[in-house]
């Protein structure tokens, strides 16, 4: 079983409408969770930790779920700038070591 | 305040030759961790190293590869006699710690393709 698991994609929805990506993690020892951008052949950037009570960065809102091992991400009225690959990243049993996803592709269509 | 940076960002080499990747962390930030990112597929870690320490590389190929933080200059990630399983985009990334939680941040990457 992966470490961490998304749904591929594509995911095309138009600018404005709300969209959620999902993931599961099979480590339920990990203490860190974040949420990373990665643009088409560019490295990952930080958008942002996830932690149980949730939280929300402008519009985007991050859940955990550490009962079911279950890490969404929520974007309100997406930009076409948003468009992009969404991975879900995982701490591993030591800590430091990231476990990440293969990622969600986002396009936002105009 | 300049971010992780990695050269080069391009590096072509023939099957058999060494190739070496070089990483500079973040100011101030003394944690420096290889990843590679093989076509299609996600990152995966290879390698955690301090200053002249090298901390965990669980996820290193036990050929071949290696890797280095000295006390001055950049981290290096040195592969021997390449082949082409190893073409791939490798991300260097830092953190200020290695405490759980702090997040890490990443270089452009360096692609290698093995022709």
């Amino acid at each position: 079983r992966k470490e961490v698991e998304q749904d591929p994609g594509p995911f095309n929805v138009p600018e404005g409408a709300t969209v959620a990506f999902n993931c599961t993690y099979s480590n339920s020892a990990s203490q860190s969770f974040f949420w990373y951008r990665q643009d088409c052949r560019k490295e990952p950037k930080l958008l942002m930790s996830v932690y149980s009570s949730g939280n929300e960065d402008g519009r985007f809102t991050a859940q955990l779920n550490r009962a079911s091992q279950y890490i969404s991400l929520l974007i309100r009225d997406p930009k076409l700038s948003d468009s992009a690959t969404y991975l879900c990243v995982v701490s591993s049993d030591s800590g430091y070591a990231l476990n990440f996803g293969k990622g969600t592709s986002l396009l936002v269509t105009p | 305040n300049a971010g992780v940076m990695q050269n080069p960002r391009h590096l072509v080499r023939r099957r058999g030759q060494e190739a070496r990747l070089r990483c500079s962390p973040m100011k101030g930030h003394s944690h420096v961790y290889w990843y590679r990112q093989l076509p299609e597929e996600g990152l995966k870690f290879m390698v955690y190293l301090q200053k002249e320490n090298i901390i965990d590389e669980s996820g290193m190929p036990k050929e071949r590869f290696s890797a280095e933080f000295p006390k001055e200059g950049p981290s290096i990630l040195r592969i021997q006699q390449v082949v082409r399983g190893d073409s791939a985009a490798y991300f260097c990334a830092s953190s200020p710690s290695d405490r759980s939680g702090h997040e890490q941040y990443f270089g452009p990457g360096t692609r290698l393709t093995v022709t």
